[in-house]
């Protein structure tokens, strides 16, 4: 599976866009780019997932630019409870007897100040 | 909710104990896995079930007992832990070719 680097901790405004990084040079032709956002003491929540290009939803935005060695999560206007740990993973969907294996790296730790 | 009910949510437990964690979904997936968090560690792939068959076992003590008796329900069995092995337990499932969803996880402490 690619490796990814993304920063160790952030801090934001509230009401700031917030802009989380990824490194992943070795991504592989059929790997997808996932994001998840973990509070404290409880299970990461999938937030967005991407292939190319840019994907939107009600809570983010996914920038993948062509070469696809890097990723971008774009968080618009966050507030307080948006603090929490992102993580950026990269795999294949089809990985294993059709489970998807995910490897989590240390992840952003993004704090968002009042 | 993300539709992936562990419990208990709180496990105190000592080093001669026997328990179990619980994880259960009703979204339909086929694959269910355990992750163990330790604390300032990444997440750790535990086990990995696709149809109920074991497919991942990624070199963990054999203090650690995985049970998938449906594709609803996994358990975790402990005995004989050590206080090293308190972390939070989180428990996912996925569809084939799907990212998985998270539980909130079993807190368990060893003392």
């Amino acid at each position: 599976l690619a490796k990814t680097t993304q920063p160790i901790s952030m801090d934001s405004y509230e009401g700031q866009e917030v802009n989380i990084t990824c490194s992943h040079n070795n991504i592989a032709t059929n790997d997808y780019i996932t994001w998840y956002q973990q509070f404290p003491s409880q299970g990461p929540r999938f937030i967005i997932q991407g292939y190319k290009t840019k994907v939107t939803n009600e809570v983010a935005s996914l920038f993948i630019p062509a070469d696809r060695k890097s990723s971008t999560l774009s968080l618009p206007r966050v507030s307080l409870s948006d603090t929490a740990v992102y993580y950026c993973l990269v795999g294949p969907l089809n990985s294993g007897a059709g489970s998807y294996q995910l490897t989590f790296g240390k992840g952003t730790k993004l704090s968002v100040i009042p | 909710e993300t539709g992936v009910t562990q419990t208990p949510r709180h496990l105190v437990m000592g080093m001669t104990n026997k328990k179990s964690l619980k994880c259960e979904q009703h979204l339909g997936h086929n694959a269910m896995y355990w992750y163990k968090q330790s604390a300032k560690k990444p997440l750790e792939l535990m086990f990995v079930y696709s149809l109920e068959e074991r497919v991942e076992n990624n070199s963990v003590p054999s203090r650690f007992s995985p049970e998938c008796p449906n594709s609803s329900h996994l358990f975790l069995h402990l005995h004989t832990l050590q206080p090293e092995d308190s972390a939070l337990y989180l428990c996912a499932s996925s569809r084939p070719m799907a990212t998985p969803y998270f539980g909130s996880g079993t807190r368990l402490t060893v003392v």
